[in-house]
């Protein structure tokens, strides 16, 4: 139990264009996700932090104009780099809590963004 | 702010120990983690201790926390090469909205 998936596990495009990233949990309802965004041999950085039902949190320095989040249901969370430019290039990674700890998180396998 | 740290890159013959290091800055994490990534997977939870512990162990697993240095460290016995993985130690804090931050990560890899 508890597998989060994400879609797609890649994406390539082009310069200017969007892009959206979904984080599902498939078998249990989460009423927070998370939104990491991880550089090569770097640490997971916290880009966002997401309810259902109300607007996202973001954490400094996050342009919440150019990530948007939308937490539509207990099961779907998409995160949408607009305007993307080559140093949004980047390993995306979801995470949704089942409870209120922080060991109650579970994540997604990630999504590879190239912008060429 | 918070800051954890960690040496990037391990390298273990089969069947000896492992040891991963960590530490971290904010004296008043509540728990601390340690999580397994490898390639087209989620993030893998090994296993976490609560701060007012010293150690917890967990079958090839153990987990030593030394609050006064901020330092955590984890152990793996026997170690296979299906634990050639990124790792990563994470701490929490009440009052900081239970989120997670993570370590720069470690790269295990196991040699035959």
């Amino acid at each position: 139990g508890a597998v989060v998936s994400q879609h797609p596990s890649w994406v390539i495009c082009k310069s200017g264009t969007s892009v959206k990233i979904e984080c599902r949990s498939l078998d249990f309802q989460a009423t927070t996700m998370f939104w990491y965004r991880q550089f090569p041999k770097q640490s997971l950085m916290l880009m966002a932090t997401s309810n259902e039902g109300s607007k996202a949190t973001y954490e400094q320095g996050v342009e919440k104009d150019k990530f948007l989040i939308n937490h539509a249901s207990l099961t779907l969370s998409t995160l949408t780099v607009t305007s993307a430019h080559p140093e949004d290039s980047s390993f995306y990674i979801c995470s949704a809590r089942v409870g209120s700890l922080p060991h109650e998180q579970y994540f997604g396998p990630g999504t590879r963004l190239t912008v060429t | 702010g918070e800051d954890v740290e960690q040496s990037l890159f391990l390298s273990v013959r089969e069947g000896d120990s492992s040891v991963i290091n960590c530490t971290y800055t904010d004296s008043s994490s509540t728990y601390l983690y340690w999580y397994k990534q490898e390639p087209g997977a989620g993030l893998q939870l090994l296993t976490y201790i609560f701060s007012n512990m010293d150690m917890k162990q967990d079958q090839r697993l153990t987990v030593l926390l030394n609050k006064k240095d901020k330092h955590l460290s984890l152990r793996i016995a026997d170690t296979q090469t299906g634990d050639s993985a990124i790792y990563f130690c994470a701490e929490s804090r009440t009052g900081g909205g239970n989120k997670l931050t993570f370590g720069t990560g470690t790269q295990l890899k196991v040699e035959l």
